[in-house]
């Protein structure tokens, strides 16, 4: 059974860059494709990008110039980074796994990461 | 950025059939599989329906999905109290080359 954990920083300041990693088991990260998704607090999901099992990434256009998401095989984990945050990226980051049908399987617990100064 | 349109609220009472929709357009739900997750308070999106009209194994047989142009439904029979929570629908769109989330309904039983 696939378990994911994500880990990082619960606080950003603006402008800065949040980083956050996903720690997988019960499965190789380089068998899949792996997304993020954010839901800020009171809304829905939103989608910020994945990364195929082949190593293509493909980001959401909302937010392709400031994100990037990688995997270390090594580690079996996958990352997320987000450039130049604003109060608007205050959320729960979820990492999940992605079928090729592009439904999610398996999701993380979520973390909450907070812009503020 | 959303363009899957779903009615933000529904609600049933115990035993009934409520169906949720989900409206998209030629470039997502047309052409794409359509998904669905139930999430609880607190937790994490659950996925109960992929590729419009499978159910992943341990979803209840009473959650059916379906699909015919560039609509999708969800539909939830002998509705339980357990089931309140929130249903989102999502697709790929070949347009905007992402996944796409409908903007959720909440479900509540009375």
């Amino acid at each position: 059974q696939v378990q994911l954990q994500e880990s990082g920083p619960r606080l950003a300041k603006p402008s800065e860059t949040l980083s956050l990693t996903c720690t997988v088991s019960g499965g190789s990260v380089s068998a899949y494709h792996w997304s993020w998704i954010r839901q800020p607090p009171g809304k829905g999901p939103e989608w910020i990008g994945y990364i195929h099992y082949g190593g293509n990434t493909y980001y959401n256009p909302s937010l392709k110039s400031r994100v990037t998401i990688s995997v270390d095989t090594s580690k079996n984990h996958l990352s997320l980074k987000l450039n130049s945050v604003i109060a608007a990226d205050t959320a729960v980051y979820f990492c999940v796994r992605m079928t090729p049908q592009t439904s999610f399987d398996h999701w993380g617990q979520g973390t909450l990461v907070t812009v503020s100064s | 950025q959303s363009v899957l349109t779903q009615a933000p609220s529904a609600s049933g009472t115990p035993g009934q059939r409520v169906t949720i929709s989900c409206s998209g357009g030629s470039s997502n739900i047309e052409r794409n599989p359509v998904n669905w997750y139930q999430q609880l308070p607190g937790t994490a999106p659950k996925l109960i329906i992929y590729d419009n009209d499978q159910r992943p194994s341990g979803v209840p047989a009473r959650f059916s999905g379906s699909k015919s142009g560039t609509s999708a439904s969800l539909a939830i029979s002998g509705l339980q109290s357990e089931d309140e929570a929130d249903y989102y629908c999502a697709a790929w769109d070949d347009s905007q080359i992402c996944v796409l989330f409908g903007g959720g309904t909440k479900l509540t039983v009375l």
